[in-house]
């Protein structure tokens, strides 16, 4: 178990720029969220999938943002048109579905900030 | 839809002494309930969980939180703090299922010697 994976661990960008976020989850884990998290807050949901199926997205996921899982195994996280607003850390998670109440494990999260 | 309320935004303690936090939270079912801890730039790391049997379950760094129905609690419990143990503490409830997890907004635990 070499825990959650994310990388970049930092991310400076200029407003209007697309950036995009990796997370490599536990290997045995077969979903995988994304949180969002600004200061002083909790992280907020923001999409998650199990194996390649994306199930459900938030309403803070706008179309500027995508995200893709394609083989079941890493996530990608882009958005598009950076702007301000978007300065936050993105949080992965995974967790398996074998047995009730599985637990989510988080990675060290990506840090953006958008000059 | 599910919601999280964590009263105290920052809480001071002394080292040695004992620590409540507290966890109030809103869900129509039987929730599924968890405590993180976060150090400055870093991820959440679970401390304890809870989603059936006994209401009072035991952690990871001799931390405790006891499930109250009764007053949809769901509060953190460690009976002698360390210095080691300053940082964010969330509270989170999750549905059936664990889909996603709902996060209060936090506490922050400053410890004084």
């Amino acid at each position: 178990d070499t825990g959650v994976s994310q990388n970049p661990r930092h991310k400076i960008t200029k407003r209007g720029q697309n950036v995009t976020f990796r997370c490599d989850p536990i290997s045995e884990h077969n979903r995988l969220y994304w949180y969002r998290q600004t200061l002083g807050q909790g992280p907020e949901f923001l999409t998650y999938f199990q194996n390649e199926a994306q199930l459900e997205k938030s309403r803070l996921l706008s179309d500027r943002f995508s995200a893709e899982r394609p083989k079941g195994s890493f996530s990608t996280l882009e958005i598009q048109r950076t702007e301000q607003g978007d300065s936050a850390m993105y949080l992965c998670a995974s967790s398996s579905t074998r047995g009730e109440g599985q637990p989510q494990h988080f990675g060290d999260g990506t840090r953006l900030s958008i000059l | 839809a599910q919601s999280v309320t964590q009263p105290d935004i920052h809480i001071t303690v002394s080292e040695g002494a004992s620590l409540e936090l507290r966890c109030n939270y809103s869900y129509g079912a039987t929730p599924y309930l968890f405590w993180y801890v976060q150090s400055p730039g870093q991820g959440l790391q679970l401390l304890l969980k809870y989603f059936s049997g006994d209401t009072l379950v035991q952690g990871i760094k001799g931390f405790e939180a006891e499930f109250k129905r009764s007053q949809s609690s769901f509060n953190l419990r460690k009976p002698s703090v360390h210095w080691s143990d300053a940082a964010e503490y969330f509270c989170a409830v999750g549905a059936f299922g664990n889909e996603k997890l709902t996060f209060g907004t936090g506490t922050r635990l400053t410890i004084i010697p």
